[in-house]
Formats: structure tokens, C-alpha cells, sequence
């Protein structure tokens, strides 16, 4: 089944402590892409990544980092997340750039920063 | 850059009515204009999108115009079904840019 997966779904944790969410796809997408959801203010992309070792910040990427070594993979990596970075985390790719091919989002992953 | 402005942020309508949100957006270079749908505790979907070369585009109940003159695009949904309750988003793609950008999204509640 294609489908891009996020892990973890659900994660509590604490100001300063160094977290990473992992995303995966199975359908050979060259685009990769993280986006927050927050109440009121939609989607807005943190960053993405148009192939292998290319990433290119997006709207919102302060306190984020993120690393495409392999086509399938792009973790979101928050070295010391702090509470404003409480949010739903959504993962999506496309074939290629959005407007190419239909973009597909993951489950979410609800973080809470304590 | 691109701003996205979505209405209303919410709308309830009854079983078998239409439900229409609209989508205003800043930049006359845009030309690509996705709807999404969110189901609880799901993903965004893409549900129906149009190109700036056309003024509307339908599949089934659900319809997309677009005004490139006042930058406005609107999703029209006829005989609505519990099933269309969800959070819809639209975006908008600048000519060129390797991003979509995002209206605030529309919590439609469909009433029995």
C-alpha cells in the first residue's frame, strides 16, 4: 500500500531534550516536505526537500533541522524544542515539486513540550 | 511571498444543502490551487485542484472556480453528505516556488 508513515503518533516531552520524528515513503517520491498545524493558522511548512541531500527552509524552520540521506527518509529533528514548538506534525511527499503530482500527507504526530 | 486567506473558518450547513468556502491569495503569479480534506485525526487529502488556465473545474459534488482578475478561488460542495464533515484547506502555488502555502483551513459540520 503506498503511504507515507510518521513515527512517533503521539510524543510528550520536556524543554531542552533533543527529539527526532521520523518520516518514511514507499512510492519513490522525490519531493519530501514537514509541515505544523497549528489552531487558526493552518498549514505552514517548516521544510522540504526536492531530492538526496537537497533541503531548502521552508515558512516557519527556526528550531527545526531536518536530513535527507535516503530517498525514502526525511526525519524532523528538534535539538532542544521548547513549548511554542507544541503542535500536530504532518509529512508529505510528491512525485515531484507540489503541482507536478498529487502530494500525500502522513498520519501526524501530536507533540507536546512541556 | 505568497499570504493565503481562507472563509469562513467555520460552517455548518444541513444534509442535502450546499457549502461554499473561498480563498482569497496575494501573489498574480500563483497558478496552482489545491483543496484538501482533513478527517479527524487523519492527514490532509487532496480532493480537487485547478490550474490557472482554468476558471472551473468539477468532479462529481464538488466544484472549484477560480477569479485570477480578484485572485479568488472557492470550493462548492452540492448535496452535502455527513460524510463531507471535515476541516478543508486550500493553498496556492507561485509560479516557480517549490511550495504550497496554505489557507487557515474551514471546519464544515454537516447537520442531519
Amino acid at each position: 500500500e503506498a503511504q507515507v508513515t510518521q513515527n512517533p503518533r503521539y510524543l510528550i516531552t520536556v524543554t531542552g531534550k533533543k527529539l527526532t520524528v521520523t518520516c518514511s515513503q514507499n512510492m519513490n517520491h522525490e519531493y519530501m516536505s514537514w509541515y505544523r498545524q497549528d489552531p487558526g493558522l493552518g498549514l505552514r511548512q517548516i521544510y522540504y526537500s526536492m531530492n538526496v541531500e537537497v533541503t531548502d527552509k521552508g515558512d516557519v524552520p527556526e528550531g527545526y533541522k531536518v536530513s535527507r540521506k535516503e530517498k525514502r527518509n526525511f526525519p524532523l529533528i528538534l535539538e532542544s524544542p521548547s513549548p511554542n514548538q507544541t503542535s500536530l506534525y504532518f509529512c508529505a511527499s510528491s512525485p515531484q515539486a507540489p503541482g507536478k503530482g498529487t502530494q500525500y500527507f502522513g498520519p501526524g504526530t501530536r507533540l507536546l513540550v512541556l | 511571498g505568497e499570504n493565503v486567506e481562507q472563509h469562513p473558518s467555520t460552517l455548518s450547513v444541513q444534509e442535502g444543502d450546499s457549502a461554499v468556502i473561498k480563498c482569497t491569495y496575494s501573489d498574480s503569479a500563483s497558478n496552482y490551487f489545491p483543496w484538501y480534506k482533513q478527517e479527524l485525526g487523519k492527514g490532509p487529502q487532496l480532493i480537487i485542484d485547478i490550474r490557472s488556465n482554468v476558471g472551473e473545474k468539477k468532479d462529481q459534488r464538488i466544484a472549484v472556480t477560480l477569479n485570477k482578475t480578484a485572485k479568488h478561488f472557492s470550493l462548492h460542495i452540492t448535496e452535502t453528505q455527513p460524510e463531507d464533515s471535515a476541516v478543508y484547506f486550500c493553498a496556492a502555488q507561485t509560479q516557480g516556488a517549490q511550495k504550497l502555502v496554505f489557507g487557515q483551513g474551514t471546519r464544515l459540520t454537516i447537520n442531519p
